[in-house]
């Protein structure tokens, strides 16, 4: 069955730094999602992106945040500089549809600590 | 967004079936009820999603009910792997994000 998968699974990075985190989709899917989870905490909204461009963002991205599909199978959200608050579990998703219909799927995340 | 409301946690015997409760009482005519799950260490897995009509996949059934206002999701004969967290999310036919809320806890007792 065809799934999301997300590398690395853990970065660790110093206060200050660029990361960049990646993801491949579903090869069908259209629409493409970043969503975070701090420990203990609930499953948080951050971007969707769809034709190339984001359709809808959450407070939480800022500026520092920025989503990108440089080629046909990746999609990476870049952090410019990392603040100790960004620790967390990033989860990438992608859905064949945008509509009410159509499932997320879901990748096994990348863990970022910031140090 | 639209709003559901499940019980924090519920505990379950294994081999035995599980009924977990979902209520949507603001639920819009063109919400599809969705239902994703959080095992530990993993990130959110689909499970099932309907309109109207009850659902059946290999993982689950969703009972919706008549009024739509509330949905049941039911796993036939739980075991240990199921022990995982439980979100019942309404997807908005315009709005192509979902939005998770707490979820309900399933423990599964051996």
């Amino acid at each position: 069955e065809p799934e999301v998968t997300q590398t690395p699974s853990h970065q660790v990075t110093q206060m200050g730094q660029e990361v960049i985190l990646r993801c491949v989709p579903i090869s069908n899917h259209l629409y493409f999602y970043w969503y975070r989870q701090i420990l203990g905490q609930k499953v948080e909204f951050l971007v969707s992106f769809y034709n190339n461009e984001i359709s809808e963002k959450s407070e939480i991205f800022d500026d520092q945040f920025s989503v990108e599909r440089p080629d046909g199978s990746n999609f990476t959200l870049k952090i410019r500089s990392t603040k100790l608050e960004d620790s967390a579990m990033y989860f990438c998703a992608s859905s064949e549809q945008g509509q009410g219909f159509s499932p997320l799927h879901f990748g096994n995340g990348t863990r970022l600590t910031v140090t | 967004d639209a709003k559901t409301t499940q019980p924090n946690s519920m505990e379950s015997n294994e081999e035995e079936p599980v009924h977990l409760p979902c209520n949507h009482s603001t639920i819009s005519g063109t919400d599809y009820i969705h239902w994703y799950r959080q095992l530990p260490s993993q990130g959110p897995e689909y499970v099932i999603h309907g309109l109207t009509s009850n659902v059946n996949n290999r993982m689950a059934s969703l009972a919706i009910a008549e009024d739509r206002k509330s949905s049941t999701l039911i796993l036939h004969r739980a075991t240990l792997r199921d022990a995982a967290v439980y979100y019942c999310i309404l997807r908005e036919n315009r709005d192509d994000k979902i939005i998770f809320g707490k979820g309900t806890r399933l423990h599964i007792l051996p």
